[in-house]
């Protein structure tokens, strides 16, 4: 347990589907990320909130819409996705200026068909 | 932007066996962390090690800032130390608040 929840731990979806990630943090940290884990292929950073900002885009098609209400909680919303989005999809959050440790949370396990 | 690299990209011990796994990265950080993420996709916090060195229990991480790589050394393995180990870094410059993570090493531990 790390302080950072996940849900749904497994999601099954159609390509014509909508459906929401949700992430929460009890640990009182201010910036929280999506991170995207494919089969065989290191962890890709896809978004960063910070005390509830968009500060980071990594160039995610817009299929994947993410919502930060406040610095506890993160969504990420999908649509009209594709069989290669099927991952695991982290969340994690953390104290930023500088110098502070990163907690994940369990991740969610998409598949797309 | 910077490059972690981490070796061996895969390791297979038997129980009881030590090992050292390796992280380099190409310019300066922050902040480097040691994950382990486990069979079930959850990462594990092991180190928060921007230099020096700690322990705790059967690991200890060692970070040479100056010369950009961090070491992770594993003693007395155990199956459960299986899975996968994963070195991240936060840039100073370029990459301020965000973890860039390495490939991973894939390590195996066999009874």
């Amino acid at each position: 347990e790390t302080g950072v929840t996940q849900t749904p731990r497994h999601l099954v979806m159609g390509m014509t589907n909508k459906k929401s990630l949700k992430c929460e943090q009890h640990l009182g940290h201010n910036a929280m990320y999506w991170y995207k884990q494919s089969a065989k292929k290191p962890l890709e950073l896809m978004f960063v909130y910070n005390f509830k900002e968009q500060t980071e885009n990594n160039s995610v098609p817009s299929r994947f819409s993410p919502e930060c209400p406040n610095s506890s909680h993160l969504f990420l919303h999908l649509h009209t996705l594709q069989p290669e989005d099927s991952a695991l999809y982290l969340c994690a959050s953390r104290r930023t200026s500088g110098g502070y440790e990163q907690y994940f949370g369990p991740g969610t396990r998409l598949t797309v068909t | 932007g910077i490059q972690v690299e981490q070796s061996p990209p895969d390791l297979i011990l038997q129980e009881g066996a030590n090992s050292t796994l390796r992280c380099n990265f190409s310019d300066s950080v922050n902040n480097l962390q040691w994950f382990h993420q486990n069979p079930w996709g959850q990462l594990i916090n092991l180190f928060y090690i921007p230099s020096g060195t700690k322990q705790n229990g059967r690991l200890s991480a060692t970070t040479v800032a100056t010369e950009r790589y961090s070491l992770l050394y594993i003693s007395s393995s155990q199956t459960t130390d299986s899975g996968v180990y994963f070195c991240a870094v936060e840039p100073i410059s370029g990459g301020y608040n965000k973890l860039i993570f390495g490939a991973g090493t894939r390590l195996a531990v066999h009874p």
